[in-house]
Parts: structure tokens; C-alpha cells; sequence
């Protein structure tokens, strides 16, 4: 079964700074890691994806890590915001004709003021 | 540019009744996929359809189905509801099915 593993489930942090959320999979033959951002009450919002062949990936204050020969990636957060405080996801995609994505269990980040 | 649009955003049914939940996707994304979003299990891929046609299905009973129209509108149907159907549901359109997913806001289904 194709499975994303995701922790922390929660995850506390003081404004200023940096959240790290972790994901690892196993099956090798997803073609890109998407992290998606959830506030209450609205859907999940692409934030960053990445490719396998690419070892990092740098949006703003966001940031993918990349490990392919671990299978694990992650999500850097720099200088943590309040308003960065919602639901992450990451997500493994796999593309054949149609494409599916598989994801992780969430990390519910807190940014303390 | 509009972004994916679901109706209606909020469903109370009971027990044995079926519900249709309606997604418009973004204009000129041709591929649709839906998701059950629950506390317990996370969010998990119902199917996908692109042209019209059903691409790819997630493990869920043939209760749940769906359908796209030349629009690339989506509906996606629930029959004889159970209570562990309630969830949320969640829309995303794509180019093509190689480009990242964009999701609309979902469906907040309730079965009493």
C-alpha cells in the first residue's frame, strides 16, 4: 500500500522561528512531493511541490528538503508568522494518465506570538 | 481568475438518503479529482476524471461515484448514506492532470 508517514502531528513554535514538519514514503515511483496549507474551514492550499531529481526547493520563507536515497522530505518554515499557524499536508503524487495523491496524516503548527 | 467552486458548502441528510455534491473547476482545467477529508483518516482520494471519463478510483465502495460533463463541471454522488460518511468533501482541478492540484473548499456533509 502506497503510504506517507507525516510527523509531528503538533507542532508549537514562537514567532520568529523555524517549523519543521517531516514526511517519509515508500513507494519510489511518485513523481513529486506537494505541501499543501489548510486553515479551518477552507480547503487545502498548494504552498510548494518538488520534484524527486531536485534536493531542494526555496518559495519565500518555505522550503523542501529533499532526500530521495531516504525516501524523506520536509518542510522548513523561516521566521514563523502567527498567521503561518494552520494544518500542513504533505503529499506524494503519482502520474500515470491520470493522477493521484496520496498524503500524509497533517501537522497542526501552532506559532505562538 | 476564479478557483475551484463547490456546492453547496454545508449538507445535512440522514441515514439511506443519497446526496450529489456539485464541483466547477478552475477555468480550462480539464481533470477532476475528489476527497473524503475525515479526522480519523485523514484525506484520502475518492476518483479522478478528465475528459469525461473516470481515470483512476480510490478504495470506496460503489456507493460513491461520479460523473464530469463536456463543461468539466464535476458531481459526485453518495447513495444510501451511512453515518461514517460524514466528512468532508473536497474538489481539486488540475491542467491536464500533470500540474499540481488546486482545492475548492469542500462540502461539509453531516448524516444523522
Amino acid at each position: 500500500q502506497q503510504q506517507v508517514k507525516q510527523s509531528p502531528q503538533s507542532l508549537i513554535v514562537q514567532k520568529g522561528g523555524i517549523s519543521i514538519i517531516n514526511c517519509a514514503y515508500e513507494n519510489t515511483a511518485f513523481d513529486y512531493f506537494p505541501w499543501y496549507q489548510q486553515f479551518p474551514g477552507k480547503g487545502p492550499a498548494l504552498l510548494i511541490a518538488i520534484r524527486p531529481d531536485v534536493s531542494e526547493k526555496k518559495e519565500g520563507r518555505f522550503t523542501i528538503s529533499f532526500n530521495k536515497s531516504a525516501k524523506q522530505f520536509s518542510l522548513h518554515i523561516m521566521d514563523s508568522q502567527p498567521g503561518d499557524s494552520a494544518t500542513y499536508f504533505c503529499a506524494a503524487v503519482i502520474i500515470q494518465g491520470a493522477q493521484k495523491l496520496v498524503f500524509g496524516q497533517g501537522t497542526r503548527l501552532t506559532i505562538n506570538p | 481568475k476564479a478557483g475551484v467552486t463547490q456546492t453547496p458548502r454545508y449538507l445535512i441528510k440522514t441515514r439511506g438518503q443519497q446526496v450529489t455534491l456539485s464541483c466547477s473547476p478552475i477555468s480550462g482545467h480539464r481533470s477532476v479529482s475528489w476527497y473524503q477529508q475525515t479526522p480519523g483518516q485523514g484525506l484520502q482520494f475518492l476518483f479522478e476524471y478528465f475528459s469525461e471519463t473516470q481515470r483512476n478510483k480510490g478504495n470506496f465502495p460503489g456507493r460513491f461515484s461520479g460523473r464530469q460533463f463536456s463543461n468539466s463541471r464535476s458531481e459526485m454522488n453518495v447513495s444510501t448514506l451511512e453515518l461514517g460518511d460524514s466528512a468532508l468533501y473536497l474538489c481539486a482541478s488540475s491542467l491536464a492532470g500533470v500540474q499540481p492540484q488546486h482545492f475548492g473548499d469542500g462540502t461539509r456533509l453531516s448524516i444523522l
